[in-house]
């Protein structure tokens, strides 16, 4: 089964610094991995997802995310932060299940990474 | 499209209430999916359906809570009776079905509802 680690639970950076979410997944094929963010009082919106090709790949609001297969990662970085950045990230795998007999992408997500960001 | 609509946005009760919840997926998706999320046990699947029809639902809690797509484009989950330790942003999404390398693989999220049970 799937499984994603994000080893920050709370990171907080100054406006215009760079920043780096860690996440590490667990699966034995080559995954879908995605970058959710949650804004306070909002849903999960799709930041980016790799699927294959490029292991770097862009999003939206100047994120970009690198897929390492050695390490098992798929960390997601921008360069300059911005306030309106704060918010909690979610890393997640998409994998194929069969559980209950039809075959599926299923999403398994990390604990979330909340993200303070200092004026 | 207007994306995955939920309804109350915020639903606030009292113990032993029933509680629905209400999802109207992405027009054209034959997934839905109902999430819990809480503190505790971060973004939890409780259920999923396929073309309508009830697929896993190993990760619903307790007989308390049932879920039910009468057609395409509606779906319900229901909380009876409701505890506190129901309290939870509940979300739904859907997807299409899966292509094998598609760029189009990915879930939709809806608002949340957050529940409030008192």
């Amino acid at each position: 089964a799937q499984s994603v680690t994000q080893p920050d639970i709370h990171i907080t950076v100054s406006e215009g610094a760079s920043l780096e979410l860690r996440c590490n997944y667990s699966y034995g094929a080559t995954p879908y991995l995605f970058w959710y963010v949650q804004s306070p009082g909002q849903g999960l919106q799709l930041l980016l997802k790799y699927f294959s090709g490029d292991t770097l790949v862009q999003g939206i609001k100047g994120f970009e995310a690198e897929f390492k297969r050695s390490q098992s990662s798929f960390n997601l970085r921008k360069p300059s932060v911005h306030w309106s950045d704060a918010a909690e990230y979610f890393c997640a795998v998409g994998a194929w299940d069969d559980a209950g007999g039809t075959s599926y992408g299923k999403l398994t997500f990390g604990q979330g990474t909340i993200l303070t960001v200092h004026p | 499209d207007a994306g995955v609509i939920q309804s109350p946005r915020h639903e606030v009760t009292e113990m032993g209430q029933e509680v629905t919840l209400r999802c109207k997926p992405i027009s054209g998706h034959d997934y839905l999916f109902w999430y819990r999320q809480t503190m505790m046990r971060g973004l939890e699947l409780l259920i999923y359906f396929n073309n309508n029809v009830p697929i896993d639902d190993s990760g619903m809690p307790e007989d308390r809570f049932s879920a039910k797509m009468p057609n395409a484009s509606f779906s319900t989950l229901k909380i009876q009776p409701s505890e506190p330790r129901d309290s939870a942003v509940y979300f739904c999404a859907s997807s299409f079905t899966w292509v094998e390398w598609s760029s189009y693989n990915e879930q939709f999220f809806g608002p949340g509802t957050r529940l409030t049970v008192l």
